[in-house]
């Protein structure tokens, strides 16, 4: 079937340096692909997202790169801060209704 | 955050019992979910609805039960809890746009 998966289950960064956290997915037919960030004890929460017409969308200290090619998605953060350390999940528009898939997660800390 | 409530948002049950968990939201948008989300699985779709009286279902949607009587409330019933149903249980959001909003989310322990 369809899935969502993350490269990396851990990752863990120094204060100050950029992360990458890749996602790949292997829907080609998906056409819109999201971001969240997890906090413990909380909902995900909205970082960014693209559409599959796009390879590239910044935000504020966040890009999300898309090779449809390889059908890989990144979210690289700059200037990592300990607010960052969080699970973040990739996920992909899947049927109806606006369905999203979700990937496992990737748990970011950020080193002092 | 998103005009997201849940409730309760922790709950301990025993086998055997229903549960009715409750979604409420403000911001009056027409799509809202139920997840569960459990180690090493993420976040799976149980049932979605798209208005008022309007559900499908999701993924994992066995065992789980769903109303939608007004736009507001999205409420989830585990009609004879199991303790495979042990998990935090997230509602969600959708309005003009493909993204999703959360709530806080109930952590559900069926005994």
């Amino acid at each position: 079937g369809e899935s969502v998966g993350l490269h990396l289950p851990t990752l863990s960064v120094q204060e100050g340096d950029n992360s990458i956290i890749n996602c790949a997915y292997s829907n080609s037919a998906s056409d819109y692909f999201i971001w969240y960030k997890q906090e413990s004890g909380k909902g995900p929460q909205f970082i960014i997202d693209i559409r599959s017409n796009m390879d590239k969308r910044q935000g504020q200290r966040v890009t999300v790169l898309l090779n449809k090619t390889v059908k890989h998605l990144s979210l690289q953060i700059a200037a990592t801060q300990p607010g960052d350390s969080a699970v973040y999940f990739c996920a992909e528009k899947s049927g109806s209704a606006r369905q999203l898939t979700f990937g496992s997660g990737t748990q970011l800390t950020v080193l002092p | 955050d998103a005009g997201i409530t849940q409730s309760p948002r922790h709950k301990v049950t025993e086998t055997g019992t229903p549960v009715t968990l409750r979604c409420h939201q403000t911001e009056n948008h027409r799509y809202m979910y139920w997840y569960r989300q459990d180690p090493g699985h993420g976040l799976r779709l149980i049932h979605y609805s798209y208005g008022v009286k309007d559900t499908d279902k999701g993924e994992v949607s066995d065992g789980y039960s769903v109303s939608r009587s007004k736009t507001e409330d999205f409420l989830l019933t585990l009609e004879s809890a199991t303790s495979s149903q042990t998990s935090v249980y997230f509602c969600a959001i959708s309005g003009g746009g493909n993204e999703q909003f959360f709530g806080p989310g109930t952590r559900l322990t069926v005994l």
